[in-house]
């Protein structure tokens, strides 16, 4: 069965940073893009950033890039992703989900909150 | 990057009733467009990609048609477990694979 969670949700304040942690099991996870994807309380979903098998491709969506960094570790199936310069708008679910493209798996979501 | 747009932003629907959501894209996507469910607390669910394979799982009152720009996503008889909110997604060319913002079928 595949299985995707994610941790490291947290009370940040603005202008912090926070790592969060997407472990993928079930399947192998050095086979696949993964994609991280976020909502915000009571809104919709933003796809935020995915990255290649063995991380030679990342991209991120243009609200982000330059303060979130996608990472992964394929020995331990692990996909990361690194928050910096935090502000309150950041403030949401977040979830990783398998593929580059459609994501069929999702994990359960992390929360994350930026406040002072 | 494209921006998708979904209509209605709330549907208030019977069970039983026909449905069809729209999703239109800034600019054209060809048939790399999808449709996700989701309902509270939970996290979504993939239901049809290619503008209208299904997965394998989903009944068949559940179609997707269009391309280009122009989508829609048709329930044809609404059950009691449909009533969520549901998303489009377009993953033409690169990233970011941006989403609508999602249409909400509220029980009428």
């Amino acid at each position: 069965e595949v299985q995707l969670v994610e941790s490291g949700g947290a009370l940040v304040q603005p202008g912090g940073s926070l790592r969060l942690s997407c472990v993928g099991s079930g399947f192998t996870f050095s086979r696949y893009w993964m994609t991280w994807v976020r909502q915000a309380p009571g809104k919709g979903l933003e796809w935020l950033a995915n990255i290649q098998q063995y991380g030679g491709e990342r991209y991120y969506v243009d609200s982000v890039k330059g303060r979130f960094s996608i990472s992964r570790d394929n020995a331990n199936n692990s996909l990361y992703l690194h928050m910096s310069r935090l502000r309150v708008e950041d403030t949401a679910v977040y979830y990783c989900a398998r593929g580059d493209t459609t994501s069929r798996y999702w994990g359960q979501g992390t929360l994350v909150t930026v406040s002072s | 990057e494209i921006v998708m747009t979904q209509s209605p932003a709330t549907l208030s629907v019977s069970p039983g009733e026909r449905v069809i959501l729209s999703c239109r894209a800034s600019q054209s996507v060809g048939t790399n467009l999808a449709w996700y469910q989701q309902k509270p607390g939970q996290a979504p669910r993939l239901l049809i990609y290619g503008v209208s394979t299904r997965l394998t799982d989903l009944p068949a009152r559940f179609s997707g048609s269009g391309s280009g720009t122009e989508f829609t996503l048709t329930i044809s008889s609404l059950q009691s477990e449909d009533f969520a909110v549901y998303y489009c997604q377009q993953y033409n060319s690169l990233p970011p694979y941006t989403f609508g913002q999602g249409t909400k079928l509220e029980i009428k």
